[in-house]
This record gives C-alpha cells, sequence and structure tokens, in this order.
C-alpha cells in the first residue's frame, strides 16, 4: 500500500485561511468516504480533526472543515492561529481492514 | 479523561524480538477496538494492526504479517504488540489508537498516544 501524498509544508499568516491536500488512488481515497485529519504536536500524541471525510469531532473548532474531491482530500483551516502550527497527517481506510496514512505536511504559522 | 500509555520500547538487535504495552484509562476497554501506528524517523504515520474488542479478531498490514502479533488483556485494560524478527526498518515510534467502536471497521482513530520508540540496531 503506497502512502497518501501531501505537500511536506504550508504556510500561512494568522487570520489567513490554508487548504492541506492528500493525493490517494481509486483503492483509498477514491473509494471511501472514509478519510480523516489528525493534528499532531511532536512530542504529543495526535489529535483527531476531521473524520469521515467532513465531519468534525466535538472540541474541534469549525474553522477546521474538510473536503474530497475524487482521489484528492482536503483540510483546510481558516482564521489560521498560532496554535495550529503543527504536522497534518491524513488517512484513508484502504479496504481489506487496512488504512494508509499521507507522509505529512507541517504548516507553519507565520 | 481517555489515556493511552505506550511502554516497552528500546534498544534491539536485528533479528531479536521485543513486547510493547498500551494501558488504557478513561474509559471501558472491552468496548472498543485498538490498533498499532507506528512513524519511523522523519517519515509519516504508516498503520500496523488492529484488533477487535474482545480480541477475537485481528488484522495487520502485509510488511508485518507473520512477525508481529497483536492482542490484549481486557481484564488489564491492556493492549499488546509482540514484535519478532525485528529489521533495522522497523525502528519507529510505535503509537496505540482507538477506534470509535468495538468492531474493526472502515473507521477513524479517535485518541491516540504519545507513542514508545523502537529501535532496532546493532
Amino acid at each position: 500500500q503506497s502512502a497518501l501524498t501531501q505537500a511536506r509544508s504550508v504556510s500561512g499568516s494568522p487570520g489567513q485561511s490554508v487548504t492541506i491536500s492528500c493525493t490517494g488512488s481509486s483503492t483509498d481515497v477514491g473509494a471511501y468516504n472514509y478519510v480523516s485529519w489528525y493534528q499532531h504536536h511532536p512530542g504529543k500524541a495526535p489529535k483527531l480533526m476531521i473524520y469521515d471525510v467532513t465531519q468534525r469531532p466535538s472540541g474541534v473548532p469549525d474553522r477546521f472543515s474538510g473536503s474530497k474531491s475524487g482521489k484528492t482530500a482536503s483540510l483546510t483551516i481558516s482564521g489560521l492561529q498560532a496554535e495550529d502550527e503543527a504536522n497534518y497527517y491524513c488517512c484513508s481506510y484502504a479496504g481489506s481492514y487496512t488504512w494508509v496514512f499521507g507522509g505529512g505536511t507541517k504548516l507553519t504559522v507565520l | 479523561e481517555v489515556q493511552l500509555l505506550e511502554s516497552g520500547g528500546g534498544l534491539v538487535q536485528p533479528g531479536g524480538s521485543l513486547r510493547l504495552s498500551c494501558a488504557a484509562s478513561g474509559f471501558t476497554f472491552n468496548n472498543y477496538a485498538m490498533s498499532w501506528v507506528r512513524q519511523a524517523p522523519g517519515k509519516g504515520l504508516e498503520w500496523v494492526s488492529a484488533i477487535s474488542g474482545s480480541g477475537g479478531t485481528t488484522y495487520y498490514a502485509d510488511f508485518v504479517k507473520g512477525r508481529f502479533t497483536i492482542s490484549r488483556d481486557n481484564s488489564k485494560s491492556t493492549l499488546y504488540l509482540q514484535m519478532t524478527s525485528l529489521r533495522a526498518e522497523d525502528t519507529a515510534v510505535y503509537s496505540c489508537a482507538r477506534y470509535p467502536f468495538k468492531v474493526v471497521a472502515k473507521y477513524y482513530f479517535d485518541y491516540w498516544g504519545q507513542g514508545s520508540l523502537v529501535t532496532v540496531s546493532s
């Protein structure tokens, strides 16, 4: 199973919006609406931000939103805040009880 | 508060074995399927294995099949990963993660631990 493709880094200024993309294949992102996104501050436990492509767990600010088109899923963060600076990973169900993650995108808040 | 705390990592020689543990608290452990996910140095996350809440069903990534065994002791609220025939490429931080339901299905991981570092080197 190949990893999902994410840009290594993205940046934005406070208050701006950024979008992180995650490209997979017809056997994972393109096949299922089971994409999730995780925020990871190094040294801490990853945190679920989006599940089932667009769903936000309770407690996650509505500044975070998810979408999908074909084989590409996206995480958009609007109204960037300093605490949003972290690594973000996408994940997709890949069939046969397996999951595949992206390589991660480092978000820098300028 | 849901807490997952991994332990058991360390330095092991190629071909060696190691058992990781993940102590869970803050929820009814046997009501949730669990998983192991790893992150090699400088790399992204990689799903390793999953187990149902009862422990009766297990799943593995191809690259660990036949070498790693996932198990759980619901009386101790603890998840395990027995790793054998370890290779240099198994070097990673291993984290346990919880599925939102008792069965393993097309789900996400709603809580994670911080991880335990496993280094395979001579």
